[in-house]
């Protein structure tokens, strides 16, 4: 089993449509995580850093974090095509500086 | 733009040879991390160098080796490469031991 899960899609929303994207994970030490947004053979760019459990919010972005239930997700609002990319979740313990990925979730936002 | 460049953006080559790849990271920045990403694959992390010296290791394979320079930059050696090391080379780089990576745009390299 991996240490984190993430389906890989691809999840398919209509334009303006809210997405959830999530990403599971086994182990309880995992303190920081990260969500990051990758297109097309672009290299990856951080969106959101957490740290811990509760929710962060950047613009059309929110982060969520439930450590009770190893869950992490991304809550895109008002998606937009621009939208469509492949989000990949990361996550550290407090102790290790190696970052565990997931696989990445493609998502395709239809006009 | 995420201020960490690589060199070059493609390259092809032949099985058997030996490539360079070179990474500048962020200014300030004194760690950097290098990734493997195969095609529709995930992020495969390699190495990590922290001001100089080396600090973690993933799934690195022994024709591989990597060094960061007193200037921080850092390259990744391949050597003998085979027609699975085809891939995409991300180097990212962070402030600290442990704080956020930013990615560079990567190297193609087609192996042939």
């Amino acid at each position: 089993q991996k240490e984190v899960e993430q389906d890989p899609g691809p999840l398919s929303v209509p334009e303006g449509a809210i997405v959830s994207l999530n990403c599971t994970y086994s182990n309880s030490a995992f303190q920081y995580f990260m969500w990051y947004r990758q297109y097309s053979r672009k290299g990856p760019e951080l969106l959101m850093y957490t740290y811990s459990s509760g929710n962060k919010e950047d613009g059309r972005f929110t982060a969520q974090v439930d450590k009770s239930s190893k869950y992490i997700s991304l809550f895109i609002r008002d998606s937009q095509p621009s939208d469509s990319a492949t989000y990949l979740c990361a996550m550290r313990k407090d102790s290790n500086y190696q970052l565990i990925w997931g696989a990445g979730t493609k998502l395709i936002i239809k006009p | 733009d995420s201020g960490v460049t690589q060199t070059p953006k493609h390259l092809i080559t032949a099985t058997g040879q030996r490539v360079t790849l070179r990474c500048s990271p962020r200014s300030g920045d004194l760690s950097v991390y290098w990734y493997q990403q195969s095609l529709d694959q995930g992020l495969q992390f390699l190495i990590q160098y922290y001001n100089g010296e080396e600090r973690a290791k993933g799934n690195i394979l022994e024709r591989f080796s990597a060094q960061q320079f007193p200037d921080l930059h850092s390259e990744l050696n391949l050597s003998s490469l085979e027609l699975g090391d085809s891939a995409l080379y991300f180097c990212a780089s962070s402030a600290r031991l442990a704080s956020e990576q930013y990615f560079g745009p990567g190297t193609r390299l087609t192996v042939t």
